[in-house]
């Protein structure tokens, strides 16, 4: 089943403690990316990567990090938590419509990951 | 940046009612995607609208993506409690050195009363 597997689904910690949040799909696509979902807020992207060992920031990536070191996975990094990182986060990947204007296809999202920052 | 700005944040509906949602993006748009997001769920793709003008319908759904490429809606006819949920669209910018990028909208939420 093609899917994209986040974990763990729930998570609570203290601040400065580092974590990792892990991303894995199974599509072969080459575009990941994590966003962060807060109530009236939508949701904001934090980084994104077009392919292996290709990532960039996107929106809101301060205090987060990320590898692409296998086209499956794509980690999300807290070196160092702190309350305002407390939110949902997601995963999500597609594949890229190739040429000179290389596109997105849809998004498929992972389940969720729902982090508390004490 | 691009901006994508989404309206009524929440809508509350009698089932049955009718409900629409408006995605109006500050730059041109290459193509727009509309995603539903169940409650506790995560977001799960609906449609995607790539012509000027564009209108799709997915049974009681209506998309339309505007004219000018920059603004797009979503039409539920005769809403069900099934409709509950957070309804997204994301703009994928046309131009300049962000071509492809996705931006969501805030997302209107929509509760739909038996």
């Amino acid at each position: 089943e093609a899917q994209v597997t986040q974990n763990p689904r729930y998570l609570i910690t203290v601040t400065g403690k580092k974590l990792t949040v892990t991303c894995s799909q199974n599509m072969n696509h080459e575009y990941m990316s994590w966003y962060r979902q807060d109530p009236g807020l939508g949701l904001r992207q934090i980084y994104y990567s077009m392919n292996v060992e290709v990532t960039d920031k996107g929106d809101v990536p301060e205090g987060y990090k990320v590898s692409r070191k296998e086209k499956r996975n794509f980690p999300l990094i807290l070196e160092s938590p702190s309350p305002n990182q407390t939110s949902l986060y997601f995963c999500a990947s597609s594949s890229r419509r190739q040429g000179a204007r290389a596109t997105n296809e849809k998004l498929f999202f992972g389940s969720g990951t729902q982090l508390s920052v004490l | 940046g691009q901006q994508v700005m989404q309206i009524p944040q929440y809508q509350h509906v009698q089932e049955g009612e009718d409900f629409t949602t408006y995605c109006n993006s500050s730059t041109t748009l290459s193509n727009i995607q509309w995603y539903k997001q169940r409650p506790g769920g995560h977001p799960v793709f609906l449609i995607q609208l790539v012509k000027s003008g564009e209108v799709k319908k997915q049974k009681r759904l209506t998309f339309q993506f505007g004219e000018a490429k920059k603004n797009s809606s979503l039409h539920i006819t005769a809403t069900q409690t099934t409709d509950v949920g957070t309804y997204f669209c994301a703009g994928l910018n046309a131009g300049g050195t962000s071509y492809g990028k996705l931006t969501f909208g805030q997302g209107t939420i929509l509760t739909v009363h038996p």
